[in-house]
């Protein structure tokens, strides 16, 4: 089977840095995704990881290492906005593009 | 603009009817769809995979004769939940991948919510 932990709650200050971290157990890894969950709204993409390392993309960037089940979304300069729950999801065991998500993060930004 | 879209987008019933969600690729053709469903703070979780011109496919624990899945053109899915019951009261999402995308381009529609009474 698979399984995505993601912290359920995270509280950061306006202009501050945050980061959401996601640990995964997967059999059959096709890469880690981002997306963001307003109140009430569908999921919107973020940010993917295929491969280990950094990618950048605006205020957000995304971190994978493949060898520790481990990513994470970092979120600069927060602004209110950014208030929204936050999943972690990965590809089907086959690879195919149905998503698995993980348990997501709330984030709150206070002022 | 949205790339896909669902319809309605909310509903309210009576306990016992069915209830029918349509999803629809906009200037993209789709030959699978997902449905997801969502409880209230909670994370999506795959319900099926819709498949054009074939049976869907339903994930463990998810009732195809309750759940029906219908994608009778390459931009059009269809869920209907028969006969309704309080505890089917989820949001609804559809999502297509984008032809020949991988999954940084998988399009969510902005979702059904459903109450039942």
């Amino acid at each position: 089977g698979q399984s995505l932990e993601q912290p359920s709650e995270v509280t950061a200050v306006e202009g501050a840095i945050v980061q959401i971290n996601c640990t995964y157990q997967t059999s059959g890894f096709y890469g880690l995704s981002w997306y963001q969950q307003h109140d009430g709204g569908a999921p919107t993409f973020l940010s993917y990881n295929g491969l280990d390392g950094l990618e950048e993309t605006g205020r957000f960037s995304s971190f994978l290492s493949r060898s520790d089940s481990y990513g994470y979304l970092l979120l600069q300069e927060l602004q209110m906005k950014d208030s929204a729950s936050y999943f972690c999801a990965v590809k089907g065991q086959t690879g195919a593009n149905n998503l698995f998500f993980g348990t997501g993060t709330r984030l709150t930004v206070i002022p | 603009g949205a790339v896909v879209s669902q319809h309605p987008s909310w509903v309210i019933c009576k306990s016992g009817t069915s209830v029918k969600i349509e999803c629809r690729s906009l200037d993209f053709q789709a030959t699978t769809m997902f449905w997801y469903r969502q409880f209230p703070k909670q994370s999506l979780m795959l319900m099926a995979t819709s498949n054009e011109g074939s049976k869907a496919t339903y994930e463990q624990g998810v009732e195809k004769d309750k759940f029906l899945i219908n994608h009778a053109s390459l931009t059009l899915s269809t869920l209907t939940v028969t006969s309704a019951h309080p505890e089917d009261s989820s949001f609804y999402i559809c999502s297509a991948p984008r032809s020949g995308g991988s999954q940084e381009t998988q399009y969510f529609g902005p979702g059904t919510r459903l109450l039942v009474l």
